[in-house]
């Protein structure tokens, strides 16, 4: 079965830190992959996304996610994280000409001062 | 430049009331659409997808329903609200399948 995990459900850093969010899917198809952002009572924005080629992604606000054919794996990074960091981040699968979009269960970033 | 909305913002109803959610897109033409539900604190789930007006495809079974009758707008609706509906129901949209989506606002609905 398709699956996305994100073993931490909630991840605690000190401002200036750097952070990594870790990512896991099983999936049978080349995988297209994701990370969104969700703000308290809002939606989801989009922060980067992986189709092919140089593993390592760049993203909005310095952010950066590394795809691992091996290890079945999307990390997202940040070298020094803001407090305006702190949010629920998502990290996504789907694959070409497919609709569905799988979720992991998400997790709770906050950045203390 | 693309925008999404929905409405309402929020909704407060009785079990066993109807609901209708909406969602427009404007500034693309003929996009892909879904329609998702998140439990609070919880995951996203994909409930409806459509890529043309007047079909919709669903996904899971909620006891809700969803069509799309123009282009640019997608509606989600039930005659009859269960306490498990309290959620976050957000619509999104993509240039085609296996591409990125993009999300709206949300709606928060909370069922009594």
């Amino acid at each position: 079965a398709q699956s996305v995990t994100q073993p931490d459900a909630r991840v605690t850093v000190s401002e200036g830190a750097s952070l990594q969010l870790r990512c896991k899917y099983s999936y049978s198809a080349t995988p297209y992959l994701f990370w969104y952002v969700q703000y308290p009572r809002q939606g989801l924005q989009l922060l980067l996304k992986y189709y092919s080629g140089d593993p390592v992604v760049q993203g909005v606000n310095g952010f950066e996610a590394e795809f691992s054919k091996s290890n079945s794996s999307f990390h997202l990074r940040k070298a020094s994280v803001h407090w305006s960091d702190s949010a629920v981040y998502f990290c996504a699968v789907a694959s070409s000409g497919s609709w569905q979009l799988i979720f992991g269960s998400g997790t709770q970033l906050t950045v203390m001062p | 430049a693309q925008t999404i909305h929905q409405w309402p913002v929020a909704e407060i109803k009785a079990v066993g009331s109807p609901l209708s959610l909406g969602c427009t897109i404007k500034g693309k033409s003929s996009p892909n659409l879904y329609w998702y539900w998140q439990a609070t604190g919880g995951t996203l789930q994909q409930l409806f997808y459509s890529i043309t007006v007047g079909q919709v495809e669903s996904v899971v079974q909620l006891n809700l329903s969803a069509s799309r009758p123009k282009d640019d707008q997608f509606i989600l609706s039930t005659e009859k609200l269960l306490l498990s509906h309290s959620g976050f129901y957000l619509c999104a949209w993509s240039l085609g399948g296996g591409y990125e989506q993009y999300f709206g606002p949300g709606t928060r609905l909370t069922v009594l």
